[in-house]
C-alpha cells in the first residue's frame, strides 16, 4: 500500500497563474478529502468526494478554486487565478467509509507559495 | 453541528515526564473520536480512536485516551515521553451517521525537552 500520493510536494508561483494539485487516493478508499492547512487558521476542509462525486463543497473559499475527480485513482485542485493569500499547505485524504469510524489517510501535503 | 477544542496550542515537556493534552468536544449525536498526530513536512497519521466500548483506547508507541461522556472530553496522555514524540497532535470528532465529516481541533504542538 503505497499510501495517499500527491503531487507536486512544493509549488512556488506568482500571483494570477494557475496552479494545480494532484491526488491518487489509497485504492478501495472511495471517499476523498482535500484540505488546506495555515497557521491562522489551521486545518479546513475545502471539499469532499464520494464516489467520485463532490457531496460538500462549502468550503471551497471562492469561484478561483475548483476540484475535480474523473475517476477513484484520481483528483485534482485547481486555483485559477492564484493569489498570495492562497499560500498554504494542501493535504488529500481518502477513507472507506465503508467501515465504521474507519479514519482518514493523508498525503505529505502540497505546500504553496505564491509570491 | 459538532465542535472541538484543545486549549493548549503549546506544551513543552521534559524527557521522561508524563505529558496530558486536553480535547474536548460538543455534539448533539453520538461521535467518533480520534487522535492524530503530524510531524514535520509530514501529512496527519492516525494516532489512535475510540468508536465504542471500552473508554480507554491505546495506541502503540504508548499513548492513551479516555472518552469520558459525561465531560465530553478524549484527553490524550503518555506516562514517560520520548524525544520523537515531538510533533503537533489533533484530537477530531466525527458523525457516526451520513458521511461521518470529521471536525479537526486547532492542534496542540508538544515540545519534549531534552
Amino acid at each position: 500500500d503505497a499510501g495517499v500520493i500527491q503531487s507536486p510536494r512544493h509549488e512556488v508561483t506568482e500571483m494570477g497563474q494557475e496552479v494545480t494539485l494532484r491526488c491518487k487516493p489509497i485504492s478501495g478508499h472511495n471517499s476523498l478529502f482535500w484540505y488546506r492547512q495555515t497557521m491562522m487558521r489551521g486545518l479546513e476542509l475545502l471539499i469532499y468526494f464520494n464516489n467520485n462525486v463532490p457531496i460538500d463543497d462549502s468550503g471551497m473559499p471562492e469561484d478561483r478554486f475548483s476540484a475535480k475527480m474523473p475517476n477513484a485513482s484520481f483528483s485534482t485542485l485547481k486555483i485559477q487565478p492564484s493569489e498570495p493569500r492562497d499560500s498554504a499547505v494542501y493535504f488529500c485524504a481518502s477513507r472507506n467509509p465503508g467501515q465504521g469510524g474507519s479514519p482518514l489517510h493523508f498525503g505529505n501535503g502540497t505546500r504553496l507559495t505564491v509570491t | 453541528a459538532q465542535s472541538v477544542t484543545q486549549l493548549d496550542s503549546q506544551v513543552p515537556v521534559f524527557e521522561e515526564a508524563p505529558v496530558e493534552l486536553r480535547c474536548n468536544y460538543s455534539s448533539s449525536v453520538s461521535v467518533y473520536l480520534f487522535w492524530y498526530v503530524q510531524y514535520p513536512n509530514q501529512g496527519l497519521q492516525l494516532l489512535l480512536k475510540y468508536l465504542s466500548g471500552s473508554t480507554l483506547v491505546e495506541s502503540i508507541n504508548g499513548f492513551e485516551a479516555e472518552f469520558n461522556k459525561s465531560q465530553t472530553s478524549f484527553h490524550l496522555r503518555k506516562p514517560s515521553v520520548h524525544i520523537s514524540d515531538t510533533a503537533e497532535y489533533f484530537c477530531a470528532v466525527s458523525f457516526t451517521g451520513g458521511y461521518q465529516k470529521v471536525t479537526f481541533g486547532t492542534g496542540t504542538k508538544l515540545q519534549v525537552i531534552p
